[in-house]
């Protein structure tokens, strides 16, 4: 079974560029997550998608921040203007059903921001 | 909001010692407990959970985790550690009947051979 895809591996901007990452879950898992894990943090959920609609977007900073999931499988992640305080790794992760709490986790994107 | 605490941000032990990793929850309401494990270069796996029943529960590896509801604990442990468990260790949680998962800082263990 091939896991959770994401990319790029590695991004490095400058302040207020804007960057996008992709995410493409396992085949038929219909909850999408994205996480931000700054250095020496724990992972912080952004956004948790169930199929193509939002089910929790209240830790995502909407003023730069955007997800879509448009037909329901892959996602994207963006950020526009980007910020000092976004360099981070950024963590996708997919689970078959909402409820299953099982959370299968993409390598991540690092980002630097310059 | 639920907090999780990991007081152990480093760990280093020589092979075939026990292994005993912290982790603390704030909310006192029934949760779902989890540890996830990041090997050097690899992604995060879960490592066991707990939702009910038996509060000691197995993982894979040897791990296994005792949920202790009085103490909002629920600390990892494994009898003999090898060289191949260097490896970063997240404690999370999740509220009964929402995904939302809130990780600890997480650990690092050394193994040294």
């Amino acid at each position: 079974e091939a896991g959770v895809a994401q990319s790029p591996r590695y991004k490095i901007i400058e302040k207020r560029q804007s960057v996008a990452f992709w995410c493409n879950p396992i085949s038929g898992h219909a909850t999408l997550y994205w996480y931000q894990q700054i250095l020496g943090q724990g992972p912080k959920l952004l956004i948790q998608f169930q199929n193509n609609g939002v089910v929790d977007d209240s830790q995502l900073p909407k003023d730069r921040f955007s997800a879509e999931r448009l037909k329901g499988v892959d996602s994207t992640l963006k950020i526009q203007p980007a910020k000092l305080e976004d360099s981070a790794v950024y963590l996708c992760a997919s689970s078959t059903r909402q409820g299953s709490y099982e959370q299968y986790f993409g390598p991540g994107t690092r980002l630097t921001v310059t | 909001a639920q907090s999780v605490s990991q007081h152990n941000h480093h760990v280093i032990l020589s092979e075939a010692a026990s292994l005993e990793l912290g982790c603390n929850y704030s909310y006192g309401g029934t949760v779902n407990l989890f540890w996830y494990v990041q090997y050097p270069g690899q992604h995060l796996q879960l490592l066991l959970k707990y939702f009910s029943g038996d509060p000691l529960v197995k993982g894979i590896k040897g791990f296994e985790a005792e949920f202790i509801k009085s103490k909002f604990s629920f600390n990892l442990r494994k009898p003999s550690v090898q060289w191949s468990d260097t490896a970063e260790y997240f404690c999370a949680v999740a509220d009964f009947g929402n995904e939302k998962l809130t990780f600890g800082t997480g650990t690092r263990l050394t193994i040294i051979p």
